[in-house]
């Protein structure tokens, strides 16, 4: 079936590193590919998206890009900041029906000024 | 004017009892859902409406019952609650026909805890 593996946190970075949070997936047909962000005590918001091969999603200084060739989905963000700290969910949707979302196990991200 | 708005926020019982989770959606979508994140974060989907009918239903043990009585309301009931129950669960919803790639939105989630 459908899955998505992240790479393991915590994630430990300084205010202003390059941050890159890797993601690979399984999944048949043409997957749909997400990254939710969940602050502490929060839900889950989406942080950005791409609906197909060599789509680049991006938001808020963070950017993702759809590699078919890859099968991945990398998190990426220049310089990161402390309000950055959360947990990152990397997801899929597959081509089938019913919009069921497939997530990652997250990767808790810790920002220190 | 909370999109996505669950309650209890938390909720704290003891094992064997009956609780309820409540979720409602102002935004107009037409699909809820039902995640269960456990305690190293991992999250996983129970159920989901579209329109009152349910559309998916993982392994989900029996004592797990969702009902939606309207299309704005999606809630969990939850019968002799044991221990492995404890965990966030976080309803969603979207505008999403069934092969839309429109995002899901997230309540906050109910922590849910059992003594």
């Amino acid at each position: 079936g459908d899955s998505v593996t992240q790479m393991e946190g915590p994630v430990t970075l300084s205010e202003e590193a390059f941050l890159t949070i890797n993601c690979t997936y399984t999944a048949t047909g043409y997957p749909s590919l997400f990254w939710y962000v969940q602050y502490p005590g929060e839900g889950l918001q989406l942080l950005l998206k791409a609906t197909k091969a060599d789509d680049k999603g991006s938001n808020k200084g963070f950017e993702a890009t759809y590699r078919k060739e890859t099968t991945s989905f990398h998190l990426e963000k220049g310089s990161v900041q402390v309000s950055d700290s959360a947990v990152y969910f990397c997801a899929l949707k597959g081509s089938g029906g019913y919009n069921k979302l497939i997530f990652g196990a997250g990767t808790r991200l810790a920002v220190h000024p | 004017d909370t999109a996505v708005s669950q309650t209890p926020k938390y909720l704290v019982t003891q094992m064997g009892n009956d609780k309820s989770i409540k979720c409602e959606q102002n935004l107009g979508h037409d699909t809820m859902y039902w995640y269960k994140q456990d305690s190293k974060k991992f999250l996983k989907i129970m159920f989901s409406y579209n329109n009152k009918e349910l559309i998916i239903n993982e392994t989900v043990p029996n004592r797990f019952s969702p009902k939606s009585p309207d299309k704005a309301h999606l809630n969990l009931h939850i019968n002799s609650l044991e221990l492995g129950d404890s965990a966030v669960y976080f309803c969603a919803s979207t505008s999403a026909r069934l092969y839309s790639n429109q995002p899901q939105h997230f309540g906050d989630g109910t922590r849910l805890s059992i003594l």
